[in-house]
């Protein structure tokens, strides 16, 4: 069974610096990707980035970034120059491929940026 | 173009009760999902529709049935609402074939309260 597990409950970071949010996944699969999505207290679910997990460039966005090792099953998410705007609820989601694409997601970290 | 919306946005049910939670996309998309969400945990998989005229079980289907009224529209009842049911639900949506077909877009959401 694919299961995704974000450690970290919750983490504070302050504006202006660098935070890490962590996630590990585990599948047998070999054709797979990875996301971060973002939910702010509005709740909607914001994509950040994606991975494909043939790729071994790390995927980056503007001022996201991933960690992606894949031997590992590890996945982390860089936040470079945090902005207040990107207090949230984080969630690493995992799918593999074929016709039913089911996103399997970790149980969150929520990351509160302090002024 | 709205991307994925759905109504009501707030519901109170009692016990019992039935209702429909209607979403639509505007994408052009295949595939549509309906997923909870719960304090704690990540979302979870409920009903999915790989393409027009198909539904399939997810994770915690229990409770509720889904309609794929046509290509736009993908509806999710619950028959007799029940306290367990009580969550916030969400839509999402994703094409097949070419470029990313594997990233699911959500709609804003549905918080549901059964007394």
């Amino acid at each position: 069974a694919q299961t995704v597990t974000q450690s970290q409950p919750e983490m504070s970071v302050q504006e202006a610096e660098t935070v890490t949010l962590s996630c590990t996944y585990d599948t047998s699969e070999s054709n797979y990707y990875l996301f971060w999505y973002k939910q702010p207290p509005s709740r909607q679910m914001i994509l950040v980035i994606r991975q494909e997990a043939y790729k071994q460039q790390n995927a980056t966005e503007n001022r996201f970034s991933v960690n992606f090792q894949k031997a590992a099953k590890s996945f982390s998410l860089k936040i470079s120059d945090s902005q207040l705007g990107d207090t949230a609820m984080y969630f690493c989601a995992f799918v593999y491929g074929g016709a039913t694409n089911k996103l399997i997601f970790g149980t969150g970290t929520l990351l509160a940026v302090q002024p | 173009n709205a991307g994925v919306t759905q109504t009501p946005k707030f519901q109170v049910l009692k016990t019992g009760q039935s209702m429909t939670l209607q979403c639509a996309q505007d994408m052009n998309h295949n595939s549509m999902y309906w997923y909870r969400q719960d304090p704690g945990m990540g979302l979870r998989l409920i009903y999915y529709s790989a393409s027009e005229g198909t539904t399939d079980k997810g994770e915690v289907p229990n409770g509720y049935n889904v309609s794929r009224l046509n290509k736009r529209e993908f509806s999710l009842r619950l028959e007799s609402a029940a306290p367990s049911q009580t969550s916030v639900y969400f839509c999402a949506s994703r094409t097949i074939g070419g470029m990313g077909t594997d990233t699911q877009y959500f709609g804003p959401g549905t918080r549901l309260t059964v007394l």
